[in-house]
């Protein structure tokens, strides 16, 4: 059964910093891999999809990567706003989709 | 297109009653999942369908759930009878060939 795990669960930072953030998974036979992002009580937006025959997308100031020999994906999210604030969620696509627990961030003014 | 539309938005029920979630997925996905968001647990995937035929239902938690798409354009989750346990979020999305997943804004369930 596939496992996906993200790290850090929570993730506090200043305005303008650049970071990353990591979801690794155990089984690399997927179809794909999504980026959501989360608001409080709202449903789940998607932010980026990676097949798994790409090694990258990128959207505005957001970039994932893939690798999925290694089992792992992380985002970049470039030049963060206090806008970026939410739950960033990674889910891969074996036939189903199974999702990390999320990592929660907030970006300080 | 609506997107994903989920109903109700939230409800709320007494223990023992019987709980039914819709949905209408976007038209021409061919994939719906339903899920399950707790605090404690996160995202778990209850079941999913492809072309309206239940493919994997191993996440559904009890025989208490059940999940029926009748026809492409929609899909119930029913809970009976509901316990305050089943309080959750439940998401559902859709997908097309191209199996990027578009989520519904949710059901808050509160069981009392």
């Amino acid at each position: 059964k596939q496992e996906v795990t993200q790290i850090p669960a929570a993730l506090s930072v200043p305005e303008g910093e650049n970071l990353v953030l990591n979801c690794s998974f155990t089984d690399s036979a997927i179809y794909n891999l999504q980026w959501f992002r989360q608001d409080p009580g709202k449903g789940l937006t998607s932010l980026l999809l990676i097949q798994s025959s790409q090694r990258e997308q990128t959207s505005g100031r957001l970039n994932a990567s893939l690798d999925k020999s290694s089992g792992r994906s992380t985002l970049y999210i470039a030049a963060s706003q206090p806008g970026d604030s939410a739950t960033y969620l990674c889910a891969v696509d074996n036939n189903d989709m199974r999702f990390g627990a999320g990592t929660r961030l907030t970006v300080k003014p | 297109d609506a997107g994903v539309i989920q109903s109700p938005r939230h409800e709320v029920t007494e223990m023992g009653q019987e709980v039914t979630l819709r949905c209408k997925p976007i038209s021409g996905h061919n994939s719906l999942f339903w899920y399950r968001q707790t605090m404690m647990r996160g995202l778990e995937l209850l079941i999913y369908f492809n072309n309206n035929v239940p493919i994997d239902d191993s996440g559904m938690p009890e025989d208490r759930f059940s999940a029926k798409m009748p026809n492409a354009s929609f899909s119930t989750l029913k809970i009976q009878p509901s316990e305050p346990r089943d309080s959750a979020v439940y998401f559902c999305a859709s997908s097309p060939t191209a199996r990027e997943a578009f989520f519904g804004q949710g059901t808050r369930l509160t069981v009392v």
